[in-house]
């Protein structure tokens, strides 16, 4: 079945050093999004890819979508103490426009101060 | 705008009992859907909504049951609660275009024993 994995599942950190978690699809996608966890939180909506090999950029993170429309990727740079939580991606589920979408397992990031 | 709201937030039931959790949203979405959040799984697709009286299936719909009676509210039912069910829930809602964030719920942490 159609699969998302994110690499690595976890990375501790020293304040200040960057940080990169890469998503990869088993299948082409029309768009990827990425979403934020605080520990004891509930997932909140960073950005959306929609085009190939598309850069965005948000402050210190920076977002890409690969040119095959596969994979993508997270680089925090400079990381801080507020950058520690779970960073998701997603895919469409299927092919309909339902809005349903599979989530990688996540990357789970420690800032050590 | 309190945006996605579930209740209860925290229950622990005992192995076959029964219970319903509440999401509503004062979004005025179409969309709806439940997650479950296992550790090292990421979050997955449990049933969904694209309208008042509709539902189906996601990824993992068994031993769940779904109602959307009404447009702002998705019920979800355990009929007989199994351990393999101890996780938490997250309700969330989008709008009906063709890509959009998913807006989450705080989430419920559902303990069965």
């Amino acid at each position: 079945g159609q699969q998302v994995m994110q690499i690595p599942q976890y990375q501790h950190v020293q304040e200040g050093e960057d940080f990169t978690t890469y998503c990869n699809s088993s299948t082409t996608l029309s768009n990827i999004q990425w979403y934020k966890q605080r520990p004891g939180g509930h997932p909140v909506f960073l950005i959306q890819l929609v085009k190939s090999g598309e850069v965005k950029k948000q402050k210190r993170l920076t977002f890409q979508f690969g040119e095959a429309k596969k994979n993508s990727s997270l680089h925090i740079t400079a990381t801080q103490t507020t950058d520690v939580g779970t960073y998701f991606c997603a895919g469409p589920l299927g092919s309909s426009n339902t809005g349903k979408l599979i989530f990688g397992q996540g990357t789970t990031l420690q800032v050590k101060p | 705008n309190a945006g996605v709201t579930q209740t209860p937030k925290f229950r622990v039931l005992k192995t076959g009992q029964s219970m319903t959790l509440l999401c509503a949203q004062d979004m005025n979405h179409e969309y709806m859907y439940w997650y479950r959040q296992d550790p090292g799984m990421g979050l997955r697709l449990i049933h969904y909504s694209v309208g008042e009286g509709t539902t189906a299936k996601g990824e993992v719909p068994d031993g769940y049951n779904v109602s959307r009676l009404k447009k702002q509210n998705f019920l979800l039912g355990l009929e007989s609660a199994a351990p393999s069910q101890t996780s938490v829930y997250f309700c969330a809602s989008r709008w009906t275009g063709l890509t959009g964030e998913l807006f989450f719920g705080e989430g419920s942490r559902l303990t069965v024993l």
